[in-house]
């Protein structure tokens, strides 16, 4: 069965400081990539996704992620994180079918 | 545009009582529905998934249970509820494949949060 791994249970950071949340996959296919965001008291939403072309994808609130297809990851990052962005941040993966497996989620605390 | 509902946000229930969460879609026809349970630590568990009426597909052998009544109406239930499922439990939604409103993409409620004591 496919499996996806967030390598970072608990990640705090300071304001400004740089971020990278990892995600592994194990599905040997094609695959389509997303990240989901939820923050505090609010509903999971749609970070980015990556389904195909440029393996590196823009996503909103100046979040971006690599698809290394040969390291089977999809590594999240922004290069300056805000108080803001507190959140706990889901990997998904889905394979053929229409079932998005998803990681055990990363939370992040942004200290101001 | 699409919206989706679930109801009730929060829900106290007693051991061995039943269940029903509710979800629908609004804007879209014939979507895939979607139910997960969100654990701490553990991500998200798909427990029932449907592609059509009257279609569901159990992802985990356990207490609940599934039902689409209609197109864009998905129901979760237990006849007894055990203290395991306790949880906050997220309907979804995803469009087809032909790229229409929300293809590929899975859009998730508000999530309605189960404790039973």
């Amino acid at each position: 069965a496919q499996s996806v791994s967030q390598h970072n249970h608990h990640v705090i950071l300071s304001e400004a400081a740089s971020l990278e949340l990892g995600c592994n996959y194990s599905y040997g296919g094609t695959v389509n990539l997303f990240w989901y965001v939820q923050y505090p008291g609010q509903h999971l939403q749609l970070l980015l996704k990556y389904f195909s072309g440029d393996p590196l994808v823009k996503g909103i609130k100046g979040f971006e992620a690599e698809f290394i297809k040969s390291k089977f990851s999809f590594n999240l990052r922004k290069p300056s994180v805000q108080w803001s962005d507190t959140a706990e941040y889901f990997c998904a993966v889905r394979n053929a079918g229409n079932m998005l497996t998803f990681g055990g989620g990363t939370r992040l605390m942004v200290k101001p | 545009s699409q919206t989706i509902h679930q109801w009730p946000a929060t829900l106290v229930q007693p051991v061995g009582s039943p269940l029903s969460l509710e979800c629908t879609v609004e804007g879209t026809s014939n979507p895939n529905l979607y139910w997960y349970r969100q654990a701490a630590g553990r991500g998200l568990q798909l427990l029932f998934y449907s592609v059509g009426i009257g279609q569901i597909s159990s992802e985990v052998p356990q207490n609940l249970s599934a039902s689409r009544p209609q197109d864009r109406q998905f129901i979760l239930s237990s006849k007894k509820l055990l203290l395991s499922d306790s949880g906050f439990y997220l309907c979804a939604w995803m469009g087809g494949t032909s790229g229409g409103p929300g293809a590929n993409v899975l859009t998730f409620g508000a999530g309605s949060r189960l404790t039973v004591l």
